[in-house]
């Protein structure tokens, strides 16, 4: 999974609680990525950062937030108020932003269940 | 409504057999186009990328072609092995005032059978 880690695989929680994704990469790459991917649907981006201690908000944003306080980490929490969090979340990191040969790695995935 | 439709949704293919799957866009201005297989439970992994440039990219028994005029892309298959059931995304970059924005199709379900 191009040297993405994400933990865990498998994530439960109830309801009401906030829950932290980790994502880290060792590819020394500048911007990192959170993605939710439900079934039938594409990827939809949540939140992008380009740059340490820099992210912006991606189409889903809401209910979920994000830090970059290094390089290497890009930890994702969904707090209690994004609606429907059930999800498979994916993380990805590329050179610098989505242009021209930038390829994205993704990580392996967390699936979160809340009930 | 989405910018990039991928057909078919799902499709079944022997072992052995070749197969073609489709991708559509009205994503402008283009940038580059991807293909990613997506097994199972796992992240993405990036078959191919193509710039306006570029007709055609190999790797291995996939081969991608892309028409800009017409804004299509397909991913061909060639031999398929039990390995290749996956999900296959086509993504599209655009360029956007902000940088690039990937747009996603919601995927192709491949089942390759013995």
């Amino acid at each position: 999974d191009g040297g993405i880690t994400q933990s865990p695989k498998y994530l439960f929680r109830k309801e009401g609680q906030n829950v932290t994704l980790s994502c880290e990469q060792n590819l020394n790459h500048d911007a990192m990525y959170w993605y939710r991917q439900d079934p039938g649907q594409g990827l939809r981006l949540i939140y992008y950062s380009q740059i340490v201690n820099d992210f912006q908000k991606g189409d889903i944003a809401e209910g979920y937030s994000v830090s970059r306080e290094k390089k290497e980490s890009f930890p994702l929490t969904v707090t209690s108020a994004q609606k429907n969090p059930t999800a498979f979340y994916l993380c990805a990191s590329s050179i610098a932003g989505t242009g021209l040969r930038s390829e994205q790695y993704f990580g392996p995935g967390t699936r979160l269940t809340v009930t | 409504k989405n910018q990039v439709e991928q057909s078919p949704q799902s499709l079944i293919i022997l072992e052995g057999k070749n197969c073609t799957l489709q991708c559509n866009y009205t994503v402008s201005p283009f940038s580059n186009l991807r293909w990613y297989k997506q097994d199972t439970g796992r992240g993405p992994v990036s078959l191919t990328i193509m710039t306006f440039s570029e007709n055609t990219k190999s790797n291995g028994r996939y081969t991608a072609t892309l028409d800009a005029d017409t804004k299509q892309s397909s991913l061909h298959i060639t031999a398929s092995q039990l390995s290749d059931s996956a999900s296959y995304i086509c993504v599209v970059s655009a360029r956007s005032n902000s940088g690039y924005a990937l747009n996603f199709g919601k995927g192709t379900s491949l089942l390759v059978t013995p």
